[in-house]
């Protein structure tokens, strides 16, 4: 069976710090991969997705960045962090066709103080 | 653009009481739907999915969901709900173009003895 994991669960850091979180999907091959954050009392924005090793997109503008080192391995990153990065971060995996489901990690608490 | 909401952002109801929450779409086409729930400090966890067939869809605990095209509507259901469903609940569409998932805002539900 798949399953996916998501390091560390919880991490707090100062402002102007660098970042990475790390993704890795087990039971799979060639997955499609999405970085989302949730602020607050708010839901999902999805910040990066992959189809394939090297592969980024990018959602919207911001300070972070995605890569694809290996094809079930996603890795979000930063190399200044600021306040408002703060959020619940959250990896997701599918199985690539356009109607599979998503299934996600357990999620890293990000605080930036 | 494409959009889901979820018009409830927050909802009480008690235990043993039934439950509704609803979800409405834009989009051309029928898109693929989702519904999820999310534990605080957890990540999301897949109760049930529609494609295509029969309009109401059974999930897990005790979940279902019935697809109105004519409203563009995936309103979740439970006919008796626990205190152990108190949590955030995401409507989320896939479309049949891209790799992308969009997700409502979310609705929490809170279960009063």
């Amino acid at each position: 069976s798949q399953t996916i994991h998501q390091w560390p669960a919880t991490l707090v850091q100062p402002v102007g710090s660098p970042l990475s979180l790390e993704c890795t999907v087990e039971g799979t091959s060639n997955p499609n991969l999405y970085w989302y954050r949730q602020a607050a009392g708010r839901g999902l924005q999805l910040l990066f997705y992959s189809v394939g090793i090297g592969q980024i997109s990018s959602e919207v503008p911001q300070n972070l960045s995605a890569s694809r080192p290996q094809d079930r391995q996603f890795i979000l990153s930063s190399k200044k962090l600021l306040l408002s990065d703060s959020g619940f971060y959250l990896c997701a995996w599918s199985g690539g066709s356009k109607k599979d489901t998503q299934y996600f990690g357990p999620g890293t608490r990000l605080t930036v103080l | 653009a494409q959009s889901v909401t979820q018009p409830d952002i927050h909802i009480t109801v008690s235990e043993g009481a039934s439950l509704e929450l609803r979800c409405n779409y834009s989009y051309g086409a029928t898109p693929y739907l989702f519904w999820y729930v999310q534990s605080p400090g957890q990540g999301l966890q897949l109760l049930l999915k529609y494609f295509s067939g029969d309009t109401l869809v059974q999930g897990i605990k005790g979940f279902e969901a019935e697809f109105k095209r004519s409203q563009s509507s995936f309103n979740l259901r439970k006919p008796s709900v626990h205190w152990s469903d108190a949590a955030e609940y995401f409507c989320a569409v896939a479309l049949n173009t891209g790799n992308q998932f969009y997700f409502g805002t979310g609705t929490s539900l809170t279960v009063i003895p």
